[in-house]
């Protein structure tokens, strides 16, 4: 059974606009979370974290928010660029070394 | 650092024929994963190793799937017999403790 899922598998976006991708976990012990960026024909790289004791991290135009309650985090891209069009992963874990992934979500910026 | 290396990067078999493919982890990374990408699972992993050691291999389809970490700069994932359903894009990663993982460029497998 999926333990970290991502309900959408796709989202276009305007470049320039905001972009909101969800993720929702089941298991309450999850405390560290990735999320993940992958181009076709290449390996998933990483993109940003955050753990428990915070509720939103930033790095440049990522921002990765989590609600613990809702087991929900999500991935904000501000502004949205054609060259962030990729798949992204989110994942988590519960002991920082075994982490499991979404489905993905194929976000495309049209120019 | 190279990243982790994977080889080979496509692989075109016929059913019941063995397959394997291989990692090479960075070096100094303690943490060995083997995942498999499809559009119905997304990543699923199939078993990590800690210092070479198998650590959790539940993710481990069938008895057909087996792995082996003989040393810290080498790992194997063999399918044996293959069948069409393995067919996916299967990546190694490797960490050091804990944190994010590194990939690499995956395999693509296709079984026919």
């Amino acid at each position: 059974d999926q333990q970290v899922k991502q309900n959408s598998p796709s989202l276009s976006v305007q470049e320039g606009r905001i972009s909101i991708l969800n993720c929702d976990y089941t298991n309450s012990m999850f405390d560290y979370f990735l999320w993940y960026k992958k181009y076709p024909a290449e390996g998933p790289t990483f993109l940003i974290s955050i753990s428990s004791i915070k509720d939103k991290n930033e790095d440049g135009r990522f921002t990765v928010f989590l609600n613990k309650s809702a087991k929900h985090l999500s991935l904000h891209i501000v502004p949205s660029q054609p060259g962030d069009s990729a798949v992204y992963f989110c994942a988590a874990s519960d002991t920082g070394n075994q982490f499991y992934f979404g489905t993905g979500t194929s976000l495309t910026v049209i120019p | 650092d190279a990243g982790v290396i994977q080889s080979p990067r496509h692989e075109v078999t016929e059913m019941g024929q063995e397959v394997t493919l291989r990692c090479k982890p960075i070096s100094g990374h303690d943490y060995l994963f083997w995942y498999r990408q499809t559009m119905m699972r997304g990543l699923e992993l199939l078993i990590y190793f800690n210092n070479n050691v198998p650590i959790d291999d539940s993710g481990m389809p069938e008895d057909r799937f087996s792995a082996k970490m003989p040393n810290a700069s080498f790992s194997t994932l063999k399918i044996q017999p293959s069948e069409p359903r393995d067919s996916a894009v299967y990546f190694c990663a490797s960490s050091q403790g804990i944190g994010g993982y590194t990939f690499g460029s995956g395999t693509r497998l296709t079984v026919v």
